[in-house]
């Protein structure tokens, strides 16, 4: 059974500091990773998409992924009360089908 | 349309009856996914098609779930003897090859 554990939160942080999310996966053979975003009653939004060792930066997102630990994780920098939302981890399977975390619950206070 | 539609986004029905769900991928997405996402959980897959056929249906939970894309676009989810379980919100995403774009969802109310 593939898994995607992250952290429910609440993740609570001050207005203008940094963000960190993670994510782990259970299988080692997982090739592609992606970050989603979403608001209470909303549909997830993709923010972000990952397939190399390393990170990866768009704008104030930074994604991190270390396969070898199987390990991907979500940065947030200057994160703003409209950054409040759960935060979606998922993982390509073999057929393309995404294998999602149960999310993790972002607040940004002002 | 600029994304993905579905549609109805609200249906309360009854234990027992039959309803349809319906999504209308971006245009030109060959690949199309059906999701069910419940309260405080992620979006949990159900079937994927390429095209007009069910290359992954191995999410469905039983066999009172079905779905088709009969010409390669527009899929509908049928579900039979709806049982209260079922409640959730049904997500579909396209993708064009690479990533997934979602719909705003269904939200299936089973009274």
């Amino acid at each position: 059974q593939k898994e995607v554990e992250q952290n429910s939160g609440p993740l609570s942080v001050p207005e203008g500091a940094i963000a960190s999310l993670n994510c782990t996966y259970s299988d080692r053979g997982s090739q592609s990773f992606f970050w989603y975003r979403q608001y209470s009653g909303k549909s997830p939004e993709l923010i972000m998409f990952i397939y190399s060792n390393g990170d990866k930066e768009d704008g104030r997102f930074t994604a991190q992924l270390n396969k070898a630990s199987q390990y991907v994780s979500l940065l947030i920098r200057d994160s703003q009360p409209s950054d409040s939302a759960t935060y979606l981890c998922a993982v390509g399977g073999s057929q393309g089908n995404l294998i999602f975390g149960k999310g993790t619950k972002l607040s940004v206070k002002p | 349309g600029a994304g993905v539609s579905q549609t109805p986004s609200n249906k309360v029905t009854e234990k027992g009856k039959y309803v349809e769900l319906r999504c209308d991928p971006i245009s030109g997405h060959t690949a199309l996914y059906w999701y069910r996402q419940s309260l405080g959980q992620g979006p949990e897959f159900l079937i994927y098609f390429q095209g007009t056929g069910a290359a992954d249906d191995s999410g469905l939970p039983n066999d009172r779930f079905f779905a088709v894309r009969p010409e390669g676009s527009v899929s509908t989810l049928k579900i039979q003897r709806t049982e209260r379980g079922d409640s959730a919100v049904y997500l579909c995403a396209s993708s064009g090859g690479g990533e997934q774009f979602f719909g705003p969802g269904t939200r299936l109310t089973v009274l």
